[in-house]
This record gives structure tokens, sequence and C-alpha cells, in this order.
């Protein structure tokens, strides 16, 4: 069966330091990846997915980036994170190929605060 | 654009009362339509999904959704609710896989539920 995993769970990091937040698929392949935000009492917001290696597309200007260097892992980055960065960071996975209907299955999530 | 609204953004009912979320979409062409559930500090859980056949879905925890295109609803029911649904809700719509959608979805901003005893 798959397995979705994300590290760390939690993490405070000052205003001005880099992020790397890493997201890894077990079970499956060439999966289509998503991260997503989660700010209180906001929903989700989809930052980045990515279809394959090395293909990221952005859904909203900010000061993150994404890269997918191997098939199965999905990183979120930052060079200098800023307090709105803070919240609750989900990865995602969905197999597109064929099975007719498209539901995302979700890690645990990252906690981040920025202070 | 595809969006979804979840009008309510707090319920509260009493155990074993019956429950209903509701959700309303906007999609071009025929959705895919889901419902997630998340406990705090947890990632989203796949309750049941749409995509075509029967408007009635069923899904786990004894949870069900009825898909209505004329109304542009999809509407989460549970008949009897348990102090363990305390949680908070998402509607999510898609599209299919093809063209442009890359299985994208476009979420709800959520619905808690609260349970009292």
């Amino acid at each position: 069966s798959q397995t979705i995993h994300q590290w760390p769970a939690t993490l405070v990091q000052p205003v001005g330091s880099p992020l790397s937040l890493e997201c890894t698929v077990e079970g499956t392949s060439n999966p289509n990846l998503y991260w997503y935000r989660q700010a209180a009492g906001r929903g989700l917001q989809l930052l980045f997915y990515s279809v394959g290696i090395g293909q990221i597309s952005s859904e909203v200007p900010q000061n993150l980036s994404a890269s997918r260097p191997q098939d199965r892992q999905f990183i979120l980055s930052s060079k200098k994170l800023l307090l709105s960065d803070s919240g609750f960071y989900l990865c995602a996975w969905t197999d597109l190929r064929g099975r007719g209907s498209y539901e995302q299955y979700f890690g645990p999530g990252t906690r981040l605060t920025v202070t | 654009a595809q969006s979804v609204t979840q009008p309510d953004i707090h319920i509260t009912v009493s155990e074993g009362a019956s429950l209903e979320l509701r959700c309303n979409y906007s999609y071009g062409a025929t959705p895919y339509l889901f419902w997630y559930v998340q406990s705090p500090g947890q990632g989203l859980q796949l309750l049941l999904k749409y995509f075509s056949g029967d408007t009635l879905v069923q899904g786990i925890k004894g949870f069900e959704a009825e898909f209505k295109r004329s109304q542009s609803s999809f509407n989460l029911r549970k008949p009897s609710v348990h102090w363990s649904d305390a949680a908070e809700y998402f509607c999510a719509v898609g599209g299919n896989a093809g063209g442009t959608s890359y299985g994208k979805l476009t979420f709800g901003q959520g619905t808690i539920l609260t349970v009292h005893p």
C-alpha cells in the first residue's frame, strides 16, 4: 500500500532563516505531487504541484520554492523565511493513470512557526 | 475558474443527532467531488468521492453525500453523529486529469464540527 511521509513534524525558525521541508511517497511510481499551506481558518491553498522529476508549477507568487529531485521526493524550500510563511504545510499525491477518480492522499503535515 | 463554498464555518450538534454539512461548487464541466476530514494537527483523510454514476455515494465512518447537479451541491450527511466525528470537514472539487487540470483540487474553507455529549 502507499504511504506518504513528511518531516519534520514541527519546526520553529527565525525570520530570515532558510527552510527545507521534505515529502516522500512509498508504494507508487510517477505520482503527481502537491504542496499546500493551511493557515488557521483559511482552508488549503495550493502552492506547487509536480507531474514529474524536475517539473514544478507554482500556483501563487511567494517566498517559497519547490523541487522534485527524485520520482517520489518533493521538497519545499525558502532562502529567507517571513513571518507570513507560518502555517501548516501539507504534501499530497495522486495517481492519474486511468483509475477514473483523482483523489489526493495527504501526509501528516509540518507545523511551521516563524518567530 | 472552479470554486467551492462551504457556507457553515462552525456547526454544533448533539451526539446521536443527524448531520448535514453543505457544499456548493462552481465548475464548468462534470466535476469530481470529494469530502475530506481533518483532526487537529493531522493531515486530511478522504471520506468519500463522486466522479460518475450513482449520485448518492457512501463513504467511510458511516458518511454519505449526494451530488445534485441542478443545485451545484454535494452535501455530506450522517444519520447519527458520534463524539469521535468532531473535526474539520473539507469539500473539494477537481476536473479530469487530462488537459491542464493535472489532478488539482480546489478546497472549500472548511466546516468545524463540534459534538456535544
